[in-house]
């Protein structure tokens, strides 16, 4: 059980173009889900809290209009990568909340690369 | 001062050897402690939660000491498949809830 499930798994884009990142938690609600960055040898992290029915929390220095959040159902949150400039390449995984029992769970990840 | 922080290694060891990793956290109303695993290029994973007490799970064997904000991972007998890099995580209150925060990793090699 516990099963977020993150699509694509990797994507590769143009320079200038716009990409969708779907997180779902399958079998149970996430009303708080994570989306984290990382970069080639380093460690993860946090981009941005996202709540259900409500605006992202976005953390320092990620800028809310190029990573548009948007989470309208218990179970899916959506990240957005506006214009995405070959800087934008990393590896994208959100994290989901589950409530009983506590704990988080992770998606696998999105392997984005801007050309 | 990061608020996880890690020796990123690399720390390359013999099969069955014994190894130790230490993680410094600086937020003292943090409020659990987990030791995750990542392999290249994929999701971290839950290895395990780090309790207090001290805990242990067949070969790996992870300590708390709140006193001085560090918690450590033990590895017994490593395999060539304990080979990942091992993340220091944190539970912090905030806001709304808790979120983790992830130290920079400690890469582990094990070698034939």
């Amino acid at each position: 059980g516990a099963v977020v499930s993150q699509h694509p798994s990797r994507v590769i884009c143009k320079s200038g173009t716009s990409v969708k990142i779907e997180c779902r938690s399958l079998d149970f609600q996430a009303t708080t889900m994570f989306w984290y960055r990382q970069f080639p040898k380093q460690s993860l992290m946090l981009m941005a809290t996202s709540n259900e029915g409500s605006k992202a929390t976005y953390e320092q220095g990620v800028e809310k209009d190029k990573f548009l959040i948007n989470h309208a159902s218990l179970t899916l949150s959506t990240l957005t990568v506006t214009s995405a400039h070959p800087e934008d390449s990393s590896f994208y995984i959100c994290s989901a909340i589950r409530t009983d029992p506590y704990g988080y769970t992770f998606g696998s990840g999105t392997r984005l690369t801007v050309v | 001062r990061k608020e996880v922080e890690q020796d990123p290694g690399p720390f390359n060891v013999p099969e069955g050897a014994t190894v130790a990793f230490n993680c410094t956290y600086s937020n003292s109303a943090s409020q659990s402690f987990f030791w995750y695993r990542q392999d290249c290029r994929k999701e971290p994973k839950l290895l395990m939660s780090v309790y207090s007490s001290g805990n242990e799970d067949g070969r790996f064997t992870a300590q708390l000491n709140r006193a001085s904000q560090y918690i450590s991972l033990l590895i017994r007998d490593s395999k060539l498949s304990d080979s990942a890099t091992y993340l220091c995580v944190v539970n912090i209150p905030f806001r709304a809830g808790n979120m983790l925060t992830f130290g920079g990793g400690t890469r582990l090699m094990v070698k034939p």
